[in-house]
């Protein structure tokens, strides 16, 4: 079990470009979910999938930010037209379908906008 | 909305003694309550886990937390603090019926020689 990983692990972009960034979960986890964390912030939850289904999206996603699981595996995070409050630390996690929710997260991607 | 509070968003203690992380929630319904450690460029860390069985909850580390409902408190302690111990530590809620977690805004532990 090599735990969750992403890539890439830094991100540098300048305003209005696209950017994609990748999450892989524990292979056995039905559960990926999607976190950003700011300097001096606690994460704060952005999505959550089971499966390859999304079930449940922050006020915080707005349009410009899309996430995928299209086979229940790896999933993607994708942010259009990045602005500069877009610059954080954006954390991946997983869990199992069964027992309470302990979720693996991963060592996330820094996202710097200039 | 439930949130989170952990008071003190920086801690020092010496070497060898007490680490106290303080965390307080607003639910009227006892969620699961975690506690995660940080260290610099790495992923968080589960420590412990309350799941509504026994409500002192020993984790990784040496580290242990009690769930107090009427006080609505999932306090960290340790009683000898080591240099590893230096990170930051998150206390998270997840309300029954979601899988989200609600983090608080953390406390950096630093340990003094």
């Amino acid at each position: 079990d090599t735990g969750v990983s992403q890539d890439p692990r830094h991100k540098i972009t300048k305003r209005g470009q696209n950017v994609t960034f990748r999450c892989d979960p524990i292979s056995e986890h039905n559960r990926l979910y999607w976190y950003r964390q700011t300097l001096g912030q606690g994460p704060e939850f952005l999505t959550y999938f089971q499966n390859e289904a999304q079930l449940e999206k922050s006020r915080l996603l707005s349009d410009r930010f899309s996430a995928e699981r299209p086979k229940g595996s790896f999933s993607t995070l994708e942010i259009q037209r990045t602005e500069q409050g877009d610059s954080a630390m954006y954390l991946c996690a997983s869990s199992p379908l069964d027992g309470v929710d302990e979720q693996y997260f991963g060592p996330g991607t820094r996202l710097t906008v200039t | 909305a439930q949130s989170v509070t952990q008071l003190g968003s920086h801690v020092s203690v010496s070497e060898g003694a007490l680490v106290l992380l303080r965390c307080n929630y607003s639910s009227s319904v006892p969620p699961y309550l975690f506690w995660y450690v940080q260290y610099p460029n790495q992923g968080l860390q589960l420590l412990l886990k309350y799941t509504s069985a026994a409500t002192l909850v020993k984790g990784i580390n040496g580290f242990e937390a009690e769930f107090k409902k009427s006080e609505t408190s999932f306090h960290l302690t340790k009683p000898s603090a080591h240099m590893s111990d230096a990170a930051e530590y998150f206390c998270a809620v997840s309300p029954k019926g979601t899988y989200k977690y609600i983090f608080g805004t953390g406390t950096r532990l630093k340990v003094l020689a």
